[in-house]
């Protein structure tokens, strides 16, 4: 089974940095995702992360160790537009393409 | 907007009733998934269908099912319906799902609001 971890809230100021963790325990690992999520409506894509290290989007980055079942991702210049929840996810390696299964969410609040 | 269309974006229906919620999605995608949400569960992922056929299955209940048509679209039948079936249902797609970085990459619709009384 999946386990998922992370932060129920975090708030931080505009143009700050604020990093979400995430830990997850898993059967067999297939890859992490990272979404945002603001009130109301649908997910959005934001990483995607299979090897350890650090992918860098922009604003944003994401980073994974597997062997310690961990991952961030990192909000840099934050923004009022960031006020959002972020989901990660974990995607098994199971019979099939593997299955996901997302943590409760972080509610990320930017203050001016 | 992610290219992705749901219908219908609202759904109020009554206990032990089924209904299907349908879904499009972007152009040239071939995986489509189903997700619930509901505030007690979170985000939970049901369904993965690629070209037609199921791929991946995760906490979805018997009374619910899917299928992929040839054209791509997706529906989602949930019946005997109850009221913890009240929930968000998203669908999203991605252009395949397991063969490059790009393939995992999935844009969400807006959902189908269910609400069953």
């Amino acid at each position: 089974g999946q386990n998922i971890d992370q932060p129920t809230e975090m708030t931080a100021t505009e143009g700050a940095i604020v990093q979400i963790n995430c830990t997850y325990q898993t059967s067999g690992f297939n890859g992490l995702f990272w979404y945002q999520q603001h009130a109301g409506e649908a997910p959005t894509f934001l990483s995607y992360n299979v090897l350890d290290g650090l992918e860098e989007k922009g604003r944003f980055s994401s980073f994974l160790s597997r062997s310690k079942g961990y991952s961030y991702l990192l909000l840099k210049e934050l923004q009022m537009k960031d006020s959002a929840s972020y989901l990660c996810a974990v995607r098994d390696r199971g019979d099939s393409w593997g299955k996901f299964q997302f943590g409760a969410g972080t509610q990320v609040v930017v203050t001016p | 907007d992610s290219g992705v269309t749901q219908t219908p974006k609202h759904l109020i229906t009554a206990t032990g009733q089924r209904v299907t919620l349908r879904c499009s999605p972007r152009s040239g995608d071939l995986s489509v998934y189903w997700y619930q949400q509901s505030l007690d569960q979170g985000l939970q992922f049901l369904i993965q269908y690629y070209n037609g056929e199921e791929r991946a299955k995760g906490n979805i209940l018997e009374r619910f099912s899917a299928q992929q048509f040839p054209d791509l679209h997706s529906e989602l039948n949930l019946s005997s319906l109850e009221l913890g079936d009240s929930a968000l249902y998203f669908c999203a797609s991605s252009p395949s799902g397991t063969i490059s970085r790009r393939d995992y990459e999935q844009y969400f619709g807006p959902g189908t609001r269910l609400t069953v009384t």
